[in-house]
């Protein structure tokens, strides 16, 4: 069965520094996401992606943010200047239409330090 | 803001019986509810989903149930398994048919069946 991979599993980083998040979607899929989940918490919506463009996004996915579909496989977060409270799990998703289920990766925990 | 809600933060059943999970939210706009469980360092995998045009939906062991009126719905595993046991979140979505399909999780119920 198709997956979506992400990588790496675990980055560490300092604060201030940027960091990029990598997924590889399912490749048929058209609807690209991320997510995360702070330690002890829910799973937050961060950003939706479609057609090249970001569709919606949340009121984390601030200014410091920023995703990007550089080729036609890798769907990436990048963090400019991550802040302690950035740490979390960061999954990403996809999905091959509107109304079918996201299919998850396996996340990347992102420790700053 | 907790527009998906899961009280129960964990549940244990045992092996062979059945295990309900339930799950409330309070935004009318929600039309379509998945469940997920996760594994530890696993990403959420997609188990059930019902639209709001139903108010139930089964797939094997797995049955959801869903009623608008009250706005909830619940999971039902029968024959509970060992190999259940996981957290699982309760999701929501306003936006099924369009261009986005942003979920709305629950904070999720631990659910552990003893052999």
């Amino acid at each position: 069965e198709p997956e979506v991979t992400q990588t790496p599993s675990h980055q560490v980083t300092q604060m201030g520094q940027e960091v990029i998040l990598r997924c590889v979607p399912i490749s048929n899929h058209l609807y690209f996401y991320w997510y995360r989940q702070i330690l002890g918490q829910k799973v937050e919506f961060l950003v939706s992606f479609y057609n090249n463009e970001i569709s919606e996004k949340s009121e984390i996915f601030d200014d410091q943010f920023s995703v990007e579909r550089p080729d036609g496989s890798n769907f990436t977060l990048k963090i400019r200047s991550t802040k302690l409270e950035d740490s979390a799990m960061y999954f990403c998703a996809s999905g091959g239409t509107a109304t079918v289920p996201l299919h998850f990766g396996n996340g990347t925990r992102l420790t700053v330090t | 803001d907790q527009q998906v809600k899961q009280n129960s933060p964990s549940l244990s059943v045992q092996e062979g019986r059945i295990s309900i999970l339930n799950c409330d939210y309070t935004n009318s706009m929600f039309d379509y509810f998945l469940w997920y469980k996760k594994y530890p360092a696993e990403g959420p995998t997609f188990l059930i989903s019902i639209s709001s045009i139903k108010d139930k939906n089964e797939d094997g062991r797995f049955t959801v149930f869903l009623n608008k009126s009250a706005k909830h719905l619940s999971l039902h595993i029968v024959p509970s398994q060992p190999g259940d046991s996981a957290v699982y979140f309760c999701a929501a979505s306003a936006d099924s048919g369009g261009s986005n399909y942003k979920l709305t999780f629950g904070k999720g119920t631990l659910l552990t069946v003893n052999p």
